[in-house]
């Protein structure tokens, strides 16, 4: 029963690189988000998609992108990183929206340097 | 914007008594949805209790309730024969129904003592 899984767990980066974080779910569910998670901040909202081949903006999404191919699964880039992009980033799934619960990954801590 | 408020950025607890973690929010909205979410040192984040904001009655899971003051906009959150499993940070979070958005608040740290 995995629910959500993110890869990797853990990366460094250094300034000017790219990556992809890659969620999966197994649910399901239309709706997925990209969360991250700083220090005294809670949780902040990227980008997300309520549907195959669809995605959002959220609150800070400048310096990622996302994309939505195939419905179970939904990844993060970052094209050029910076230090500030430093975080733990959060993957999220529902099944009908924000009313309902939302089934997190166990995050990926991402460092840039 | 909603925003959501919590006051205590740590609290602690003795093992087996009770604690009270608080949350308020700021909504126009008369058709919402309430959280609590909790992220133990595992980092995997997990639905505690929900709450609908037309429902009159507080929402209970076990030892987990709530005290929903929807003309306060309050939503605190009580933990009952705390046990040190329950240590971990709390979030408390809304949805405006028909959104497909959750807000968070900063969290709440709880620490269960023995």
């Amino acid at each position: 029963n995995a629910g959500v899984t993110q890869t990797p767990k853990f990366r460094v980066l250094k300034t000017g690189q790219s990556m992809t974080l890659l969620c999966a779910q197994d649910m399901n569910h239309e709706y997925m988000y990209w969360y991250r998670q700083d220090p005294g901040m809670g949780l902040r909202l990227i980008h997300y998609s309520v549907g195959e081949g669809t995605t959002a903006k959220g609150e800070v999404p400048d310096g990622y992108n996302v994309s939505r191919l195939k419905k179970q699964n939904f990844l993060l880039g970052l094209e050029s990183a910076a230090p500030s992009q430093t975080s733990v980033y959060f993957c999220a799934s529902s099944y009908t929206g924000g009313s309902t619960e939302a089934f997190f990954g166990q995050g990926t801590r991402l460092t840039v340097v | 914007a909603q925003t959501v408020t919590q006051s205590q950025p740590e609290m602690s607890v003795q093992e087996a008594e009770t604690v009270t973690l608080s949350c308020t929010y700021d909504t126009s909205e008369s058709d919402y949805y309430l959280f609590w979410y909790k992220q133990p040192p595992s980092r995997q984040m997990i639905l505690v209790i929900r709450q609908e904001a037309y429902k009159q009655q507080n929402a209970t899971e076990n030892r987990f309730s709530v005290n929903f003051q929807k003309a306060a906009k309050s939503f605190s959150l009580k933990i009952s024969d705390s046990q040190l499993g329950d240590a971990a940070m709390y979030f408390c979070a809304y949805n405006e129904g028909g959104s497909e958005k959750l807000v968070f608040g900063k969290g709440t740290k709880l620490t269960v003592n023995p």
